[in-house]
């Protein structure tokens, strides 16, 4: 399995411009993760979602993040307008259905590294 | 709610001497323990983690880390430290019985391992 693909790596963009990145979970994981990993708060988790459906957000910091998830092997992370402060860097994770009494876990993406300049 | 708490951001250690990463969590119910790795310009890899059961948990690349309830501990040790182990390391917990478990990270701790 060629594990949790994010694109892109890298983004260096304006502020006020519009980003999105990209995740493909690892296929049969029915939970996804949007992370966001910087110096001053470490690592945070914006979203999740099961089965496709987002069951908590309560993590995204501000309207200008949105996420979506249309099918099972691929889910969007958009920030508009963007600005400095959210640069950071961006990881996706995905995990398999929870067995009862136990806990799987997550596998982390590369990680998109965002600067808005 | 769960917290946790990662003493030192950064340790220092030599090759071949004992590694010591210190995690202490925060947990209203029985938590589930994690320890990630994070490589340079990586994610974040699974160590160990402690679930139920045994509470000295083994797990890749020589690592272990022992849950002490009594403590609300779960120190990652490694006997000998290799060039190769230098990376940040993450402590996490989540709640159990829950249909799904929050992961809740520290802060993380930078290992560096000298010649």
């Amino acid at each position: 399995d060629a594990g949790v693909i994010q694109s892109p790596r890298h983004e260096v963009t304006e502020m006020g411009q519009e980003v999105t990145l990209r995740c493909k979970p690892i296929s049969g994981h029915d939970y996804l993760f949007w992370y966001r990993q910087t110096m001053m708060r470490g690592l945070e988790l914006l979203i999740y979602f099961n089965n496709n459906v987002p069951i908590d957000d309560s993590g995204m910091p501000e309207d200008r993040f949105s996420a979506k998830m249309p099918n099972a092997s691929f889910s969007t992370l958009k920030i508009q307008p963007s600005e400095p402060r959210d640069s950071a860097v961006y990881f996706c994770a995905s995990s398999p259905v929870r067995l009862a009494g136990d806990y799987n876990e997550q596998f982390f993406g590369p990680g998109t590294r965002l600067t808005v300049l | 709610a769960q917290s946790v708490t990662q003493l030192g951001s950064h340790v220092s250690v030599s090759e071949g001497a004992l590694v010591l990463l210190r995690c202490n969590y925060s947990s209203s119910v029985p938590p589930y323990l994690f320890w990630y790795v994070q490589y340079p310009n990586q994610g974040l890899q699974l160590l160990l983690k402690y679930t139920t059961g045994a509470t000295l948990v083994k797990g890749i690349n020589g690592f272990e880390a022992e849950f002490k309830k009594s403590e609300t501990s779960f120190h990652l040790t490694k006997p000998s430290a290799h060039m190769s182990d230098a990376a940040e390391y993450f402590c996490a917990v989540s709640i159990s019985g829950t249909s799904y478990g929050k992961l809740t990270f520290g802060q993380g701790t930078i290992l560096t391992v000298h010649p």
